[in-house]
């Protein structure tokens, strides 16, 4: 089937610092991936649908400003975490669909970031 | 808003028992309905699906029915194993073209 990647898997930054994660469609093209957000024990939120050459779409209530996505090719999705605080500390997926018109996604494994 | 419900965690099963996750759902319309699988330390797999009214998605000896009726979706498997233990989700695809979640809920399968 159909592959995602993250990386980092796991990273620990300080309180004010920016933290970049890659998501990548390793065996296909995704003009558009997805951003979710899962706290323990909880529902992955939808962060954001980035969309390759243009802005991302932003759910109600996520500040753009400081959850930065870039689409740059058809193959990479990055979310910026910038001026991280503990409570940004959390799971990160993304996720990809296989065609613009699937509704079937493929996920990423995850990044857990935890913010000192 | 459309939301999806799963009942709670951990559930501890013993090896060859049978298994239900409840899950009900409110949105508008006929959604479509997913069971996605959690394994360790890995991403979210989709574990099946069903996209209409009665349909009966099945996978891995794993099946739920679409129930319009009951707004209903519930996971079963008439006997588990120790590798069926992860965190399972039930999921919708709104109006919107967006994937909403439930809560997730985990199983543990001893020997």
């Amino acid at each position: 089937g159909a592959v995602v990647s993250q990386h980092p898997s796991r990273v620990i930054c300080k309180s004010g610092t920016s933290v970049k994660i890659e998501c990548r469609s390793l065996d296909f093209q995704a003009t558009t991936m997805f951003w979710y957000r899962q706290f323990p024990k909880q529902s992955l939120m939808l962060m954001a649908t980035s969309n390759e050459g243009s802005k991302a779409t932003y759910e109600q209530g996520v500040e753009k400003d400081k959850f930065l996505i870039n689409h740059a090719s058809l193959t990479l999705s990055t979310l910026t975490v910038t001026s991280a605080h503990p409570e940004d500390s959390s799971f990160y997926i993304c996720s990809a669909p296989l065609h613009a018109s699937s509704y079937e996604q493929y996920f990423g494994p995850g990044t857990r970031l935890t913010v000192t | 808003g459309d939301s999806v419900t799963q009942m709670e965690g951990p559930v501890t099963l013993s090896e060859e028992a049978f298994l239900t996750i409840n899950c009900t759902y409110t949105a508008t319309g006929y959604p479509s309905l997913f069971w996605y699988v959690q394994y360790p330390g890995e991403g979210l797999q989709l574990l099946l699906k069903a996209t209409k009214a009665d349909d009966k998605g099945s996978n891995k000896g794993f099946e739920a029915t679409y129930r319009k009726e009951t707004t209903s979706f519930h996971l079963e498997k008439g006997s588990v194993q120790v590798s069926d233990s992860a965190v399972y989700f039930c999921a919708l695809i709104n109006q919107g073209g967006k994937l909403i979640f439930g809560q997730g809920t985990e199983l543990s399968v001893k020997p």
